[in-house]
């Protein structure tokens, strides 16, 4: 069975830096593109960062791009979201979500995590 | 705002048919059939509905279908049931800054 678990939400206050973790079990981890997306409260779903399977190529959203770090740790079966400078409207949810496959065919998230809150506020 | 434009809500009586609609533009939605439907249950994370324009996983019942034409992509329920009701989100490989695309979401009420 697929699981995703996401760890290390939590209150910090703005301009501070919080990491999150996601921990997969169930499948191969080292050959599946990771990502992460967040929902703010009563808001839509957000795509934020994705990371091939190898950790060699990342991306992200226009809105954290400079301020996120995606990685990973393959032996630990561990992906990663380095958050810095955290600002008000970077407060949501955060779920962590495998792509099904690193192909034209394999452009949609078939399992999520539960997501954790990140509340960024003084 | 979001890059994809969905109704804000859908209802229907057990039963009847509804159908979300999802419009993007020729970078996204027109460009690829990498369309994707999510449910999304209160307080629950999103599953996968439709995958590919129009295919199921396994294990959704095949009252959800998908389809697609031009810039728009859309998701019908047939036989709704109560079940049913959830927020629902569209979403598309796309060519632009960001590699997917999400719609705002459209929530399903059934009456």
């Amino acid at each position: 069975e697929v699981q995703l678990l996401e760890s290390g939400g939590g209150l910090i206050q703005p301009g501070g830096s919080l990491r999150l973790s996601c921990v997969a079990s169930g499948f191969t981890f080292s050959s599946s593109a990771m990502n992460w997306v967040r929902q703010a409260p009563g808001k839509g779903l957000e795509w934020v960062s994705n990371i091939i399977g190898s950790g060699g190529s990342t991306n992200y959203a226009d809105s954290v791009k400079g301020r996120f770090t995606i990685s990973r740790d393959n032996s630990k079966n561990t992906l990663y979201l380095q958050m810095d400078s955290l600002r008000a409207e970077d407060t949501a949810v955060y779920y962590c979500a495998k792509r099904y496959e690193n192909t034209p065919r394999g452009r949609y998230f078939d399992y999520w995590g539960q997501g954790t809150l990140v509340t960024v506020s003084s | 705002q979001s890059a994809l434009t969905q109704p804000a809500s859908v209802s229907g009586s057990p039963g009847q048919s509804i159908t979300i609609s999802c419009t993007g533009t020729s970078s996204d939605i027109g460009g690829y059939n990498s369309v994707s439907w999510y449910q999304q249950p209160p307080g629950k994370a999103p599953k996968v509905m439709i995958f590919e324009v129009s295919n199921r996983p396994s294990g959704v019942p095949d009252r959800f279908s998908g389809s697609k034409s031009g810039n728009t992509a859309s998701l019908t329920i047939s036989g709704l049931q109560a079940e049913d009701e959830a927020d629902y989100y569209c979403s598309s490989y796309s060519s632009s800054s960001t590699p997917f695309v999400f719609g705002a979401g459209t929530k399903v009420t059934v009456l």
